[in-house]
């Protein structure tokens, strides 16, 4: 059953430090997504793109974060220059057109600035 | 302003029995989706069960059904013949509001503990 894989599984950066989050979504799926969930918090929506472009972004996705799809399958969410609060877990998420909307999960990123 | 609510930060289920999760909404869409997710200890978020707000029916996904009360707002999950790897986070989420991209908004979670 095809699946949502993402890279690494766990990053530890220092404060002011780039770091980039690896997603593969679903092949023949439309629109990717990217939420963060810190520790023992609910899980939050940053972003959606669609057609090679943002659709959709949070008061949280400022300009410290992009996104890129810089091919035909990655997906990428790049923080550039990361803050204490930017540990959390960050789940990439894709959805196909149509059909209920449920979106599939990847496994998720933590990430822990230090 | 759109909203979920799950009230019940964690749960206990004897195995083999029914337990209700309950989530309430807050929305100004007269469409609208709602979904259940499954967060284990592993920390993935595994897609459960889907309703739509103009079904019919109450969805039903194997063990897992939900008792949708459009009138109370309400999507509470009903798992039945509760396993010991049930035992997770559970969320309650719906589609955010003039999104169209359907974004999904997430209540903060009931922890579940399934006892043998």
């Amino acid at each position: 059953e095809p699946e949502v894989t993402q890279t690494p599984s766990h990053q530890v950066t220092q404060m002011g430090q780039e770091v980039i989050l690896r997603c593969v979504p679903i092949s023949n799926h439309l629109y990717f997504y990217w939420y963060r969930q810190i520790l023992g918090q609910k899980v939050e929506f940053l972003v959606s793109f669609y057609n090679n472009e943002i659709s959709e972004k949070s008061e949280i996705f400022d300009d410290q974060f992009s996104v890129e799809r810089p091919d035909g399958s990655n997906f990428t969410l790049k923080i550039r220059s990361t803050k204490l609060e930017d540990s959390a877990m960050y789940f990439c998420a894709s959805k196909k057109r149509g059909g209920p909307g449920e979106q599939y999960f990847g496994p998720g990123t933590r990430l822990t600035v230090t | 302003a759109q909203k979920i609510t799950q009230t019940q930060p964690g749960m206990f289920v004897q195995e083999k029995e029914a337990v209700t999760l309950d989530c309430t909404y807050d929305t100004s869409d007269p469409s609208y989706g709602l979904f259940w997710y499954k967060q284990p200890s592993s920390g993935e978020m595994i897609f459960l069960i889907y309703q739509g707000s103009y079904d019919q029916q109450n969805a039903t996904e194997g063990r897992y059904s939900l008792n949708f009360q459009k009138a109370r707002k309400s999507a509470n999950l009903v798992i039945s013949a509760s396993q010991l790897g049930d035992s997770a986070m559970y969320f309650c989420a719906m589609r955010g509001e003039r999104s169209n991209t359907g974004k999904l908004i997430f209540g903060q979670g009931t922890t579940l503990q399934v006892k043998p």
